[in-house]
């Protein structure tokens, strides 16, 4: 089974803070995401990598930042953390074959103070 | 902008009902498209992936259609259970890589006893 890890469930921060979100996948997947889900909004993309080192900004990457410097970890930098970036975060992978679903993570819930 | 319409947004059923949730987009271009379940505070599992030469895919009690031409897909459960009570998002996808995906708002079910 493909399993997706984010480092914590639960986190709070402070206004300001230089905030880390890991995500580590075991399925060698190309593929590595980042969303946030908020209430009558849904998921949105935040950035996505395709491989090593590679990414493209999604539909909401303001404020945020990604390093992908291993295939199986992605991590979600918020530089300076914001009130408005409390959310819940989160990871997913994929193969880059159109014919298999991606697979999430159980998400990190961000609290910022 | 591709835009993405479940509805309804919230149904309450007894057990043993069988039922319909409904997903529309408003780009008809895609490539698949994909059910998923989120329980509370939990992240997103894959139910079914339906490719866009195909018309219906099973899982279970699952079936999910997909008429591509108007936009439209269905997921249809069969003999709902309290277990099946969760979120339901479709997302399709517009890349064919699964690179990127579009999550409608989902259905909130809760199937009751």
């Amino acid at each position: 089974d493909v399993k997706v890890t984010q480092s914590s469930r639960y986190l709070v921060k402070r206004t300001g803070e230089k905030v880390f979100l890991e995500c580590v996948q075991d399925m060698d997947h190309e593929n590595m995401f980042w969303y946030r889900q908020d209430p009558g909004l849904g998921l949105r993309l935040i950035y996505f990598s395709y491989d090593v080192k590679m990414k493209e900004k999604g539909d909401i990457p303001e404020g945020y930042s990604v390093s992908r410097e291993k295939k199986e970890r992605f991590s979600l930098i918020l530089e300076s953390a914001s009130t408005n970036q409390t959310s819940m975060y989160l990871c997913a992978s994929s193969t880059t074959s159109g014919y298999q679903p991606q697979h999430f993570g159980d998400g990190t819930r961000l609290s910022i103070l | 902008k591709q835009e993405v319409t479940q509805i309804p947004a919230a149904l309450s059923v007894p057990e043993g009902e069988n039922l319909v949730l409904n997903c529309s987009f408003t780009d008809s271009a895609i490539y698949n498209l994909q059910w998923f379940r989120q329980d509370p505070g939990k992240g997103l599992t894959s139910l079914l992936l339906i490719q866009s030469s195909q018309r219906e895919q099973t899982s279970g009690r699952l079936n999910a259609s997909l008429d591509k031409s108007s936009g439209r897909s269905t997921l249809y459960i069969a003999a709902s259970q309290p277990g099946d009570s969760a979120t339901y998002l479709c997302a399709p996808d517009y890349t064919g890589t699964a690179s990127k995906l579009t999550f409608g708002t989902g259905t909130r079910l809760q199937v009751t006893l």
